[in-house]
């Protein structure tokens, strides 16, 4: 298996622009978490779903953040406008079952600079 | 708000001594695990502890669960320069069982 796959592995724009960060979780896994990571807030999680349906997206900051999952296989998040406060590594988990009280995989992460 | 806070922030040690970090929650807890993540790298789980255990081991991990202190420890044994990583520990939480929450992590150096 060639686990969480994300993309882009690093992405650098403008503020105002729009970003979306793809992740493919690993086939057969039920949920899947995106994440935030920066060095003063430490690693953040932003919304999970179970079986495609988001179940808490509490931990999105503000309405410039979105995010779908539109298939078992594929989930993005979008900012959109973007802002330099944005910029962090921002993670993709799944995990086989439901809830966060399973191993989780992750993905190598999206590197997002806002300049 | 974070769950767990780990201790000590960083720690460098040689090539062959003992590593020991540890990890201090709030709230109950159903499972603590803990995870490693190399620089530049996405998180990787290392073991996995349900409340009702004490101890559990996995090769030169052997991690330690104390519910009423509400704290845990992780202890690598003859630790080796690929250790070099942060661990963070991750507890979900009896009130609120959504959720993953983890701490702030501990930076582990170890020199050759």
């Amino acid at each position: 298996d060639a686990g969480v796959i994300q993309s882009p592995r690093h992405e650098v724009t403008e503020m105002g622009q729009e970003v979306t960060l793809r992740c493919k979780p690993i086939s057969g896994h039920n949920s899947l978490f995106w994440y935030r990571q920066t060095m003063m807030r430490g690693l953040e999680l932003l919304i999970y779903f179970n079986n495609n349906v988001p179940i808490d997206d509490s931990g999105m900051p503000e309405d410039r953040f979105s995010a779908k999952m539109p298939n078992a296989s594929f989930s993005t998040l979008k900012i959109q406008p973007s802002e330099p406060r944005d910029s962090a590594v921002y993670f993709c988990a799944s995990s086989l079952f439901g809830g966060p009280s399973y191993e989780q995989y992750f993905g190598p992460g999206t590197r997002l600079t806002v300049t | 708000s974070q769950q767990g806070e780990e201790d000590p922030q960083a720690l460098s040690i040689q090539e062959g001594e003992n590593a020991t970090m540890n990890c201090s929650y709030k709230t109950s807890i159903n499972n603590l695990q803990w995870y490693r993540q190399n620089s530049g790298r996405g998180l990787v789980h290392l073991i996995l502890i349900r409340s009702n255990e004490r101890e559990k081991h996995s090769g030169r991990l052997r991690v330690t669960l104390d519910t009423s202190k509400k704290s845990s420890s992780l202890l690598i044994t003859a630790s080796r320069a690929a250790d070099t990583a942060s661990y963070f520990c991750a507890t979900d939480a009896r009130e609120n069982t959504d959720k993953l929450i983890f701490g702030t992590g501990t930076r582990l150096q170890v020199f050759p």
